[in-house]
């Protein structure tokens, strides 16, 4: 079984709907990430949470929210999207407890098209 | 400018050639470097992670940081169809990765 379990794996959707991406770990690691990823641009961070009780804005956030329902739990919802969200989304964890610099461990990924 | 560049490629190779991959970075700050593997359809795969400038190996993948010209590289011995894949570099700065766009890699049979 995967580590870090991202649903669904594909969703088409159209405009203005509200839609949710899950992300769920068993690694028992504290930090999450959602990226997302397009052509030529790589991974641009969305949002992270280093706890429960911790959540931080990335470098696109905008048009997007989180909830981190457990330490094993991410969500990632849009809220009306929008043809631009269309791309491959992933969720990914980390675990300071052996120092900060930690890599991150990524899910299979979400790919979300808008219409 | 961006934080971290890759040529993105694509790059074709015969098999067992000696493949030699690529990043330049700006932010001297970066202390902390990663090479990830992705094939089609799937996330990132961690490959190597190194601290320090100079190099590193694992089996047939050898990972090169020169702080000083702030470029990395990761080198793939005696190429093999199964390496086909796109590969990411990535930083560590404060909180935050930095990965780069990614170089596709082909390895013909």
């Amino acid at each position: 079984d995967a580590d870090v379990t991202q649903t669904p794996r594909n969703r088409i959707t159209k405009t203005g709907k509200r839609i949710m991406l899950e992300c769920s770990q068993t690694k028992g690691h504290d930090r999450m990430y959602w990226y997302r990823q397009d052509p030529g641009l790589g991974l641009r961070l969305i949002y992270y949470s280093f706890d429960v009780k911790d959540i931080n804005k990335g470098e696109i956030s905008d048009g997007y929210s989180v909830s981190r329902q457990a330490q094993a739990k991410f969500s990632l919802s849009l809220e009306s999207a929008i043809p631009n969200q269309t791309a491959l989304y992933f969720c990914a964890t980390s675990d300071p407890s052996g120092g900060e610099n930690q890599p991150q461990h990524f899910g299979d990924g979400t790919r979300l098209s808008i219409l | 400018q961006k934080e971290v560049e890759q040529d993105p490629g694509p790059l074709s190779v015969p098999e067992g050639a000696i493949v030699s991959l690529n990043c330049t970075y700006s932010n001297s700050a970066f202390q902390y470097f990663m090479w990830y593997r992705q094939y089609s359809r799937k996330g990132p795969e961690l490959l190597m992670y190194t601290y320090s400038s100079g190099n590193k190996e694992d089996g047939r993948f050898t990972a090169q940081v020169d702080k000083s010209s702030k470029y990395i590289s990761l080198f793939i011995r005696d190429s093999q169809p199964s390496d086909s894949a796109t590969y990411l570099c990535a930083m560590k700065g404060f909180n935050k990765f930095y990965f780069g766009s990614g170089t596709k890699l082909n390895v013909k049979p």
